[in-house]
């Protein structure tokens, strides 16, 4: 069984641009997290989806935003960079989730880096 | 809001000593679960403890979660150089259907040889 899938797996990017990473989940799997790790903050949640809808959100502005397709493939974008969006953007993805009782199989990650 | 925390924040032991980090929640949790993360890698999950007072081994590693199930703990016995990474504990957070987790701060290991 293949693993989660990220793709790209580094990316350089100014202030200002935007960018949008990609996540593909165990086949079966319909549950994507999203995860921003930073040496300062550790792992911070970003979303989930679940079935194309987007389930709980964290504390992030509204310029990070997401979405899944119907094959349960995820994207993630952030607009408008800033260099503290430098980070690990970490994937993970679960059966169903629902109760937070599910372990996460995390995908290699996209580290961006933001000039 | 919602925390969890871990001390210590990072240990440096011999190759052969033991090693343990703690967990400690803000809110009661319904399920603790480890990560661990390689230098450079991604987390990859070890284990999830549902019962109160529950105590789960793997060869070397001791997990246990606490009576009030507010707390855990990971005991390493005899570390090796494989054992060096980042120990993470994660417990879900409130907020309804969702599979949301969050993470401790984790929990860095060095293991000299």
């Amino acid at each position: 069984k293949a693993g989660v899938t990220q793709t790209p797996r580094y990316l350089i990017k100014t202030r200002g641009q935007q960018v949008t990473l990609s996540c593909s989940p165990i086949s079966g799997h319909r549950s994507v997290s999203w995860y921003q790790q930073t040496p300062g903050q550790g792992l911070q949640f970003l979303f989930e989806y679940f079935s194309e809808t987007q389930r709980n959100k964290g504390n992030f502005p509204g310029r990070f935003s997401g979405r899944q397709f119907s094959n349960s493939r995820s994207e993630m974008n952030v607009s408008t960079l800033e260099l503290g969006d430098s980070a690990l953007y970490l994937c993970a993805s679960s059966l169903a989730g629902g109760q937070g009782n599910e372990k996460l199989l995390f995908g290699s990650g996209t580290q961006l880096s933001v000039l | 809001g919602q925390q969890v925390m871990q001390i210590p924040q990072y240990q440096h032991v011999q190759e052969g000593e033991d090693f343990t980090t703690y967990c400690n929640s803000s809110t009661t949790l319904s399920n603790i679960q480890w990560y661990k993360q390689r230098p450079g890698g991604h987390p990859v999950f070890l284990i999830q403890l549902v019962k109160s007072g529950e105590v789960k081994k793997q060869k070397r590693l001791t997990f246990q979660f606490g009576e009030a199930k507010k707390n855990s703990s990971l005991h390493i016995t005899a570390t090796q150089t494989t054992d060096v990474g980042t120990y993470f504990c994660a417990g879900p957070g409130y907020g309804g259907a969702t599979n949301k987790l969050i993470f401790g701060t984790g929990t860095l290991l060095a293991v000299q040889p």
